[in-house]
């Protein structure tokens, strides 16, 4: 079965603190990947997708993803944070279809 | 930027009515989305749609369950007959359908069946 696993459900980091998020699914066949961001009150946003190519993408506000094919893993990293990034983080998938399958997600809260 | 805009934000309806939720999807995208975040729980996927029927549905999208696109902009989730768990935020998406393009998505519409 399709699944994603976010292995960090809440977060709390202090302000310049380096960030990683865990996300790992599975899934039959060509995968695409995604982190959403949802800042409170506010809708799901992208940060950033892999869909081919160099498996280490860059996304907005200094985040970055690496693919690891052989560890069905994609983590989210930000060297360091800011009170602002206190949100929300959502790994998604996505195949041969469009719809999105996704991770239970991870509280960051960032202190000042 | 366009956005997917959804209404209403917040809708409280007796357990038993029908509810109409509402979107209209970006423009000139093409494939259109359901999504509900029951509180406290992942985002589950409900229904795709794309030239005006159902792409594919999940096991939660059951009859009672229905999207219609009744015009050239909006995209309606209707359900009959609410329950209390049916209580949850949904939210509509939508994208061009193009492999390596990414689904935007709405504000949501928080649904509080009483």
């Amino acid at each position: 079965a399709q699944s994603v696993s976010q292995h960090n459900h809440h977060v709390i980091l202090s302000e310049a603190a380096s960030l990683e998020l865990g996300c790992n699914y599975s899934y039959g066949g060509t995968v695409n990947l995604f982190w959403y961001v949802q800042y409170p009150g506010q809708h799901l946003q992208l940060l950033l997708k892999y869909f081919s190519g160099d498996p280490l993408v860059k996304g907005i506000k200094g985040f970055e993803a690496e693919f690891i094919k052989s560890k069905f893993s994609f983590n989210l990293r930000k060297p360091s944070v800011q009170w602002s990034d206190t949100a929300e983080y959502f790994c998604a998938v996505s195949g041969a279809t469009n719809k999105l399958i996704f991770g239970t997600g991870t509280l960051l809260a960032v202190q000042p | 930027e366009p956005e997917v805009t959804q209404t209403p934000s917040h809708q409280v309806t007796q357990m038993g009515q029908e509810v109409i939720l509402r979107c209209v999807p970006i423009s000139n995208h093409l494939y259109f989305y359901w999504y509900r975040q029951i509180l406290g729980q992942k985002v589950e996927f409900l229904v795709s749609f794309y030239n005006n029927e159902i792409s594919e549905k999940s096991e939660i999208f059951d009859d009672q369950f229905s999207v219609e696109r009744p015009d050239g902009s909006n995209f309606t989730l209707k359900i009959r007959s609410t329950k209390l768990e049916d209580s949850a935020m949904y939210f509509c998406a939508s994208d061009r359908g193009n492999s390596n393009q990414p689904q935007h998505f709405g504000d949501g519409t928080r649904l509080s069946i009483l």
